[in-house]
């Protein structure tokens, strides 16, 4: 059974750090794509950012870019996003998901989501 | 802002057919993909591609794509398919980068 079990959230002030984490069971992590996506609360769904299954290509939306860092340790099964110099517009649920690889987006697997906010 | 665009809530009755649309100029590129959420839960993907079924959704959710438009449509909707329903597809400026339309409320009455 494929599961995304997402961790690290927490309570951050404005411009401080986080880093979340991901730990992928169930299927072979190397050879899939892999992404944040996040949602503010009451609010929809954004993507945050992209990697690929060797980690060689990763994309970050320009709301993020510049702050956040995308990574993946394919030893360990695990997805990371470190987070500096956070604002409070990035308080939202982050959702690690699993991505078909294909030109376009196509996410089959997604995590519960961890709780990041930021306030001081 | 999201470069697709969908309505906001749409209602449908019980057993009836509703169609669910995302316009962008993105979809004329790349095929949209379509996820459900219920409240304090994850996103489920439905649809993805052409129109393609995860294993395990109901044969009643469809998609289809024409131009700058993709839709899912939903043939006798049974009230646990109220829900938030977002489409996806990468953005238009051909960098691979992802982007979310800013979802539908589908109420099922």
């Amino acid at each position: 059974e494929v599961q995304l079990v997402e961790s690290g959230g927490g309570l951050v002030q404005p411009g401080g750090s986080l880093r979340v984490s991901c730990a992928a069971s169930g299927f072979t992590f190397s050879s899939y794509e892999m992404n944040w996506v996040r949602q503010a609360p009451g609010k929809g769904l954004e993507w945050v950012s992209y990697i690929s299954s060797s980690g060689s290509t990763i994309y970050y939306a320009d709301s993020v870019k510049g702050r956040f860092t995308i990574s993946r340790d394919n030893a360990k099964n695990s997805l990371y996003l470190q987070m500096n110099s956070l604002r409070a517009e990035d308080t939202a649920v982050y959702y690690c998901a699993r991505d078909l690889g294909s030109t376009s987006c196509y996410f089959d697997y997604w995590g519960q989501g961890t709780l990041v906010t930021v306030s001081s | 802002s999201s470069e697709l665009t969908q309505d906001p809530a749409v209602s449908v009755a019980l057993g009836q057919t509703v169609r669910i649309t995302c316009q962008g100029e993105s979809l004329r590129s790349y095929y949209a993909s379509w996820y459900q959420q219920k409240p304090g839960q994850a996103p489920i993907l439905v649809i993805y591609g052409k129109n393609n079924r995860p294993s395990g959704i109901p044969d009643r959710f469809s998609g289809s794509s024409s131009g700058n438009t993709a839709s899912l449509t939903i043939t006798g909707a049974q009230a646990e398919d109220e829900a938030d329903y977002y489409c996806n597809s990468r953005d238009s400026s051909g960098n691979h980068l992802g982007v979310f339309g800013g979802g539908t409320k589908l109420t099922v009455l």
